[in-house]
């Protein structure tokens, strides 16, 4: 069965600098790989996915991922952090059949000014 | 375009109470799935439906829990009786197809309180 970790529980970085989030996953083939940001009181909205071809992809709100197969990850990443990307962050790993996805235990995010 | 639409957004009520939890999924969308949010467990799959049959009801913690899925555009999850420990945020999500390719699309959740 496919499994995800997120190894960091809780992360802080000042606004305006760099952010790596991390996420391992375990599947015997190439699973489908998705991350998702959840604000407080809300539900958890999709920032990007990957399912094949360009490693690094791009997604919403200027964040993106790469996957790297030979280290089982698919770290996303944002150049320049904003106040209001504090929230919690949800790395997801879906495969084929009628499956749902299974989702890493998430890390939290705050953002100092 | 409307989302996942859940109901309600939050409900206290007593334990022994029976509890109903509402959702519309997104139109055309026929994988439909229940979640369960706490500080301790973290997110966790309840039931998965597929073209409105259950396929993995593994995650309901007990016969005090029942979902159903009437008909493409709802389904509802059931707690009775409730009990404190049930105190959760409940989520739906909906995904277009059966494949693990496609995201699933979450609702704002129902935040349930047993008091």
């Amino acid at each position: 069965a496919q499994s995800v970790t997120q190894p960091d529980i809780h992360i802080t970085v000042s606004e305006g600098a760099s952010l790596e989030l991390r996420c391992n996953y375990s599947y015997g083939a190439t699973p489908y790989l998705f991350w998702y940001v959840q604000s407080p009181g809300q539900g958890l909205q999709l920032l990007l996915k990957y399912f094949s071809g360009d490693t690094l992809v791009q997604g919403i709100k200027g964040f993106e991922a790469e996957f790297k197969r030979s280290q089982s990850s698919f770290n996303l990443r944002k150049p320049s952090v904003h106040w209001s990307d504090a929230a919690e962050y949800f790395c997801a790993v879906g495969v084929m059949g009628r499956r749902a996805l299974t989702f890493g235990s998430g890390t939290r995010l705050q953002v100092q000014p | 375009d409307a989302g996942v639409i859940q109901s309600p957004r939050h409900e206290v009520t007593e334990m022994g109470q029976e509890v109903t939890l509402r959702c519309k999924p997104i139109s055309g969308h026929n994988s439909l799935f229940w979640y369960r949010q706490t500080m301790m467990r973290g997110l966790e799959l309840l039931i998965y439906f597929n073209n409105n049959v259950p396929i993995d009801d593994s995650g309901m913690p007990e016969d005090r829990f029942s979902a159903k899925m009437p008909n493409a555009s709802f389904s509802t999850l059931k707690i009775q009786p409730s009990e404190p420990r049930d105190s959760a945020v409940y989520f739906c999500a909906s995904r277009f197809g059966q494949g693990g390719n496609q995201p699933q699309h979450f609702g704002d959740g129902t935040r349930l309180s047993i008091l």
